[in-house]
């Protein structure tokens, strides 16, 4: 089985900051990699797919990049509704598996 | 844009059945695009994918759940579902449903609704 590894599990930040966060699989995945947010008592919500692709409707501040094993989510100017929890998630494409990162939470 | 939404019982008793429906509004489930899929969060922790099926039926599993996992689907009501057998209370969790686009990650997702196994 594929592991996602995220750290850090925690990142104090402020307004205006750019922020990275690295996701590492266990395997190589290729670019078959997505970036969620999740707020307290929220589903989550998908930001990045095929590890560099924005969703639309997601902010151009969010932008992924990545292949192989490493991956990184960058916020390029922290702005008060990005504070939330991200998490990566891999997708197996020959049979549709998934398995999610344990978490990186962006505080104040 | 479609709407998932789940539902089932909010408790259920340790070794009993627990089983959740999802249903589609505003889309069709039987998209060629798609797949359903279970996702589950214990309080306070990460996210755990459960299974997802195909509308022709066909499902997948997390390994770490396989063995008491059941996913299906019913066209006809534009409905899948999860059945999670022999439950402890290390279930207990929020069980949200979405939808996988294709090998493009889970675009839309219902609200959750908790279960508690007690």
């Amino acid at each position: 089985d594929i592991q996602m590894t995220q750290s850090p599990s925690t990142l104090s930040a402020s307004v205006g900051d750019r922020v990275t966060i690295t996701c590492r699989a266990s395997q190589s995945i290729s670019s078959w990699l997505a970036w969620y947010q999740q707020k307290p008592g929220k589903a989550p919500k998908l930001l990045i797919y095929r590890a560099s692709r924005l969703e639309s409707g997601v902010p151009s501040r969010f932008s992924g990049s990545g292949s192989g094993t490493e991956f990184t989510l960058t916020i390029g100017s922290l702005q008060p509704d990005d504070f939330a929890t991200y998490y990566c998630q891999q997708y197996n494409s020959y049979s549709p598996t998934l398995t999610f990162g344990g978490g990186t939470k962006v505080e104040f | 844009q479609p709407q998932l939404q789940e539902s089932g019982p909010g408790l259920v008793k340790p070794s009993e059945t627990l089983s959740l429906t999802c249903t589609i509004s505003g889309g069709s489930i039987s998209s060629r695009n798609y797949y359903w899929g279970w996702i589950r969060q214990p309080p306070g922790k990460g996210l755990e994918w459960i299974a997802n099926v195909y509308y022709s039926g066909s499902t997948f599993y997390n390994p770490s759940l396989k063995s008491r996992v059941t996913i299906s689907v019913d066209t006809s009501k534009n409905q899948f579902y999860l059945m999670l057998n022999s439950v402890t209370a290390s279930d207990t969790a929020v069980y949200y449903c979405a939808r996988q686009r294709a090998s493009d990650g889970l675009d839309i997702w219902g609200q959750g609704t908790m279960v508690t196994v007690s």
